[in-house]
């Protein structure tokens, strides 16, 4: 089982949509997630983090957490073509190591 | 603006030689990290480092070595290059336990 599990995608919706990403991790004391989103050939930047419980909200962006059933997903809503790109999970596991476990992404592509 | 490069942005080289890819980050972030993505892993920790002089191996760290003499850098060091090190590297930072991690342009290095 890998340590953080996403779908490899590709994930299609139409313009305008909400895209729905979602990320399931094994280490149950995992503190902190973060999703980067990664266009092709460039670095992974981040869009948002979370560490608690919930939703946070940012723009058109929501990160949810739910730590008892261990994932974390990302919402975008009115999804636009600029969207199109793999979006990567990551997580801080609970070792006091400040590096990132990252998943393999999903791909996203928005469909005009 | 403060910012963080990767040098060189491309690199070829031969098989057993030794090969350096430097990160520099001028946001006088503690933490620094090295990472390297092939398709169907991900991005996987290769070495970290906490501040001067504090180096920690990663996931996948054999054949590689790092060193931290000085906040900005934290130079990557393949002792003897391996066909299997042909790869994507990515340099990151973070400043704090915050643990945002901000990424560099990324190396794309090819071993014949």
């Amino acid at each position: 089982q890998k340590e953080v599990e996403q779908n490899s995608g590709p994930l299609s919706v139409p313009e305008g949509a909400i895209a729905s990403l979602n990320c399931t991790y094994s280490d149950r004391g995992s503190q902190s997630f973060f999703w980067y989103r990664q266009y092709s050939g460039k670095s992974p930047e981040l869009i948002m983090f979370i560490y608690s419980n919930g939703d946070k909200e940012d723009g058109r962006f929501t990160a949810q957490l739910n730590k008892a059933s261990q994932y974390v997903s990302l919402l975008i809503r009115d999804s636009q073509p600029s969207d199109s790109a793999t979006y990567l999970c990551a997580v801080i596991k609970d070792t006091g190591r400040r590096a990132l476990t990252f998943g393999s992404g999903t791909r996203l592509q928005v469909q005009p | 603006d403060a910012e963080i490069t990767q040098s060189p942005r491309h690199k070829i080289t031969e098989t057993g030689r030794q090969v350096t890819l430097a990160c520099h980050q001028t946001w006088n972030h503690n933490n620094m990290f090295w990472y390297r993505q092939d398709l169907g892993h991900g991005l996987r920790l290769i070495h970290y480092s906490y501040g001067v002089h504090d180096t920690n191996k990663g996931e996948v760290s054999d054949g590689y070595s790092v060193s931290r003499s000085n906040t900005e850098d934290l130079p990557l060091t393949l002792e003897s290059a391996a066909s299997s090190q042909t790869s994507v590297y990515f340099c990151a930072s973070s400043r704090d336990r915050a643990n945002t991690q901000y990424f560099g342009p990324g190396t794309r290095l090819t071993v014949l």
